[in-house]
């Protein structure tokens, strides 16, 4: 099992452009989030996601969109990126039901310029 | 949402030496993890414990829910046991699974 994967692992943007961050999981896990990590910080929830087709919002949502079309995959976009959302990105998931272990991806290392 | 504070924020440990660390959490849960982020920022699972207790290794952790905090001990620490340790929970109420702030642990040779 690869668990859950994310991709790119790096990325520079520059101010105004766009992007998606990939996270894909192969345990089959109804619960996903993405999560924030500023430096010397924790981990801020973005969006999480109970099954497909359900989103919601975390504690810092605002400048990303989530999608979840399918159990597998949460993606994150990033829309007219800025300097503020140079972090780490981390996704997760979470088995079929409530009260389990989540698992983490290696996360993704942006940076805004 | 829930709050989740740990203690302390830092740590410097001798090879050799026992710690511990705690997690205190505002609300009932009803999942409780503990974390180790290495210093390449990968974050690894210690423990599923939202009650009772649990030991892998020199690791061991305890969870007193009805008080509302969680323990992790590391015993005769390494160097490669440095990194922040992070705890999370969920609370009964939602779906989130919120994050605390860490314990950053470094152990010198």
């Amino acid at each position: 099992n690869a668990g859950v994967t994310q991709t790119p692992k790096f990325r520079i943007l520059k101010i105004g452009q766009s992007m998606t961050l990939q996270c894909a999981q192969d345990m089959n896990h109804n619960y996903m989030y993405w999560y924030r990590q500023d430096p010397g910080m924790g981990l801020k929830l973005i969006y999480y996601s109970v099954g497909a087709g359900i989103t919601d919002k975390g504690e810092v949502p605002n400048g990303y969109n989530v999608s979840r079309s399918t159990t597998e995959d949460f993606p994150l976009r990033l829309e007219l990126a800025a300097p503020s959302q140079t972090s780490v990105y981390f996704c997760a998931s979470s088995g079929r039901a409530r009260n389990t272990e989540a698992f983490f991806g290696q996360g993704t290392r942006l940076t805004v310029v | 949402g829930i709050q989740v504070e740990q203690s302390p924020p830092d740590l410097i440990l001798q090879e050799g030496a026992n710690s511990t660390l705690r997690c205190n959490f505002s609300d009932s849960v009803n999942n409780l993890q503990w974390f180790h982020q290495n210093p390449w920022g990968q974050l690894i699972n210690l423990f599923y414990i939202p009650s009772g207790t649990k030991q892998n290794g020199r690791l061991s952790a305890t969870t007193v829910a009805t008080e509302r905090y969680s323990l992790l001990y590391i015993s005769s620490s390494q160097t490669t046991d440095s990194g922040v340790y992070f705890c999370a929970v969920e609370a009964y109420t939602g779906n989130q699974f919120y994050f605390g702030t860490g314990t950053s642990l470094t152990v010198i040779p």
